[in-house]
Parts: C-alpha cells; sequence; structure tokens
C-alpha cells in the first residue's frame, strides 16, 4: 500500500441497509479525518480521529459512527442508510494537527442509497 | 463555524493568468489550505498561508490578508491540465478544516 486507499471504489444501497467504508493509510499518520462531498455544497467533516483510540463529531456526525483501534484504519459505518446519505466519501489524514501538515486524501468512495 | 465564500465557475485561456479569491469569516484561524481537484479525483494540495502575504509555488502562488479574511490563488502560464476545481480550506482553532464549495476553473485554447 502507498498512501491511503479506500474501498470499496463505489457501492450502491438499500435503504436500511448497514454498510462500512474502510480507509486505510501507511504513513503512519496521527489524525485521520471523514469527509463528504455533495455538488455546490463543498467538502463536509462528518467525524475526525486524532490519535488512535480517539474520536470526534464534525460538522454532519448524524447517522454515521467511526472507530479508531489503530493507526492505520478508520472505518465509517452507517447503521441505517438513507437517501440523504448518497454522496462521495473522501478519507483523510495528516502527519499532525499543527504547522502546514496538509491533509492527503484518499481516492473516495461513490455512495447511492436507493 | 466557518463561513467560506469563493466564486462558482471561472473560464480562461490558456496561456493567461486566473485569479480565484475566497473570503472567509472564522471563529479562530490556524492556516488556509488550497487544493485542487480534478473531476472524479481526490483533492490535492497546493499551498498553505498562516502569515498574511504572498506564497509563489512555480505557476501558482497565494495570498492571505488575515485582517480582510481574504486569499486569492493565482495561477499562472494557464496549461489545459489546469482545468479542474480548486477548494479554499480554512483550519480553524480547533484545527479541523472547513471547505468552500470550490471553484471550477475551465481553461480554453
Amino acid at each position: 500500500i502507498a498512501g491511503i486507499t479506500q474501498a470499496p471504489t463505489s457501492q450502491i444501497l438499500a435503504a436500511g441497509r448497514r454498510m462500512t467504508l474502510r480507509c486505510t493509510q501507511d504513513m503512519r499518520h496521527n489524525a485521520m479525518y471523514w469527509y463528504r462531498q455533495d455538488l455546490g455544497l463543498g467538502l463536509r467533516l462528518i467525524h475526525y480521529s486524532n490519535t488512535a483510540g480517539t474520536t470526534g463529531k464534525g460538522e454532519v456526525p448524524d447517522g454515521y459512527s467511526v472507530s479508531r483501534a489503530n493507526t492505520d484504519d478508520f472505518p465509517l459505518t452507517l447503521a441505517s442508510a438513507v437517501p440523504s446519505q448518497t454522496s462521495v466519501y473522501f478519507c483523510a489524514s495528516s502527519d499532525s494537527d499543527s504547522g502546514g501538515n496538509e491533509q492527503f486524501f484518499g481516492p473516495g468512495t461513490r455512495l447511492t442509497v436507493l | 463555524g466557518q463561513n467560506i465564500d469563493q466564486p462558482t465557475e471561472m473560464t480562461a485561456t490558456e496561456g493567461a493568468i486566473v485569479q480565484i479569491n475566497c473570503t472567509y469569516q472564522t471563529s479562530g484561524f490556524n492556516g488556509l489550505f488550497w487544493y485542487q481537484q480534478h473531476a472524479g479525483e481526490a483533492p490535492t494540495f497546493l499551498s498553505y498561508n498562516v502569515l498574511d502575504g504572498l506564497e509563489e509555488k512555480g505557476r501558482f502562488s497565494s495570498f492571505l490578508s488575515r485582517s480582510k479574511g481574504y486569499s486569492y490563488l493565482l495561477l499562472k502560464e494557464l496549461q489545459m491540465k489546469d482545468s479542474a476545481s480548486y477548494l479554499c480550506a480554512v483550519r480553524d482553532g480547533d484545527y479541523k478544516l472547513s471547505f468552500g464549495a470550490g471553484t471550477t476553473v475551465t481553461v480554453r485554447a
């Protein structure tokens, strides 16, 4: 693995189903983030984790949960998907929350909830 | 919270210069980032400003005025591959990024 990966690439899901989006990074970054991107709204932060074992809520956390059991993995779970969760989901990581350390983004997961 | 505004679309000719403005209102400020995003791809980092002034990086420059809540990204010698969305993002006091909706730049021959 080089950088940050996400799976699946795309998914069509029936409303009410449970879904976990996977994110893995091999850069040993301590901070990780989940965003959703919708047309005209830009990227919005769902949840974040500053370090393994800790998580926090972003701007739009309702309907989503995350866990950070180790440094590399940061899965995002939709407990019961709804059509409004149709979006492109990006995972990102950064080396630290300070300084000019930029966030590196994964390739994204395109999710459609019917 | 953050309120970040940038134009929706801009069009320019190959070889020309384009300036993308970004204004913001923040509850805390710890830096401003610009990202480039090609259609169907992930955002990639372009520049970072935390102090007032101009940061130059090849054909791309970014300017910040903290007192005015204003930044711009300057793209010089435009190339066709520069056609993309450009995202302005502000990092707040809790070190979280808030993004503008993005500016789609179309470069024409």
